[in-house]
Formats: C-alpha cells, sequence, structure tokens
C-alpha cells in the first residue's frame, strides 16, 4: 500500500501552543498536501508543497517537505479551539496517476 | 460561491436495497473523484473521471459504480448495500488532477 502514515494518531495540546505533525510516505512524489477535516464533515484543503520545495507558510501554518527522508510536518502556531480536527497528509505520487493517496490521519484537540 | 453539493447529506437504506448518492460541482473542474471513508480512518478513493474518462480503483468492489452525465454532476451506485458500506461518502473535485481537491461535505449513509 502506498498510504502514508501520520504520527501522532491524536494530540491534545493547551490553547495557544503550537501543534506539530508528521507524515511519512513510502513513494517518490509530486506534491504533497495538508487537509483538514472537522467531525463529521468534508476535508479542506490547507496547503500544497511541491516536491522542489523544502518549506511553504499560509498564515498561522508552517508545511516542511524531506523528500530524501520521504517525510513532511506541520506546524501550527498560536493553536485555537477552532483548530481542532483531524488532519491528514496526501501525496501525488510522481508516476503520473493523477490521484491522492492519504495518510492516515491525526486528530488534534485544543483545549480552551 | 462555488462548491460541491452533496446530496442527501444523511442516508439510511436497507441490506440489498440499492441506493444512489449525488454530487454536483459548480467549479467547473475536469476531475471528479468519490472517496469512502470510514470512521477514523483515511478517505478511501473509489472511482475518478478526467472529463469523461473513467478511472476505477483496482480494488473498489463491483457492488459500486459511477456515472458522470455531465461536467456538473456525478452520481454513486451502490447496487446492493452490505453491512460493510456503511460509511461516509465524499466527492471532490480538482482542476486538475493530482493538485487542490474542493470536497463536498460527505453523505452519511446507513444500512439496517
Amino acid at each position: 500500500s502506498q498510504q502514508g502514515e501520520e504520527d501522532p494518531q491524536a494530540l491534545s495540546i493547551q490553547e495557544g501552543e503550537n501543534a506539530t505533525m508528521n507524515c511519512s510516505y513510502k513513494t517518490s512524489i509530486n506534491n504533497l498536501q495538508w487537509y483538514r477535516q472537522n467531525s463529521g464533515r468534508g476535508l479542506v484543503h490547507l496547503i500544497l508543497i511541491r516536491s522542489n520545495e523544502r518549506e511553504k507558510h499560509s498564515g498561522r501554518l508552517r508545511v516542511t517537505l524531506d523528500t530524501s527522508k520521504k517525510s513532511s510536518s506541520l506546524l501550527i502556531t498560536a493553536s485555537r479551539a477552532a483548530d481542532t480536527a483531524s488532519y491528514f497528509c496526501a501525496t501525488e505520487a510522481n508516476f503520473g496517476n493523477e490521484k491522492l493517496t492519504f495518510g492516515t490521519g491525526t486528530r488534534l484537540t485544543i483545549i480552551p | 460561491d462555488a462548491m460541491v453539493i452533496q446530496n442527501p447529506r444523511y442516508q439510511v437504506t436497507q441490506f440489498g436495497k440499492p441506493v444512489t448518492l449525488s454530487c454536483s460541482q459548480t467549479l467547473n473542474h475536469n476531475v471528479m473523484y468519490w472517496y469512502q471513508q470510514k470512521s477514523s480512518q483515511a478517505p478511501k478513493l473509489l472511482f475518478h473521471y478526467y472529463d469523461k474518462d473513467f478511472n476505477n480503483e483496482a480494488d473498489t468492489p463491483d457492488n459500486f459504480q459511477s456515472r458522470r452525465p455531465n461536467t456538473s454532476f456525478c452520481f454513486l451506485d451502490i447496487r446492493s448495500p452490505g453491512l460493510g458500506d456503511a460509511a461516509m461518502y465524499l466527492c471532490a473535485t480538482s482542476s486538475l488532477a493530482g493538485e487542490e481537491q474542493f470536497f463536498g461535505p460527505g453523505t452519511r449513509l446507513t444500512v439496517l
């Protein structure tokens, strides 16, 4: 299976703290994406990083990509209660199969 | 606002009774996807369309079929639902395969 794995599976932090989630994958990729899913809802795209990029920022989000280690991390700074959700990484393999493979997800809980 | 719409949001069916889930989009995207997501798991791709070209995942059961009559609409047919088919079904679109995907809110299917 090409499915990525995320670490940790679950994370609880106090509001205002930073949250870091990690994603590992198995194949060479064109890009890696992070999505958020609130309970019982659809996924929302957060950020896309391409294989030739090492770091990307969007608001309170910082994503890094290390293609030599086949891993990525998502950092959420100054967390808020509204950040409580599941976070998934997804990869597009570079053998042109036009689809994303999702990781197992991290369940993030922000404690007010 | 441009969006992806799924109907119904909740669907209850009986074991073996066919059911159809629908998805529509106002984004005018070429690519549409159907995912199955079971509780606390990653979304699993069932099918995707690049324009009218249909792509079936190798492990998608024959019980599942899909139709895309035009750019805006896509349907998921489950011919004989089993208890194991109870899940959230997510529709997504993208302008380019492998790029950012836009998800609908999902249809929660219950099989009695």
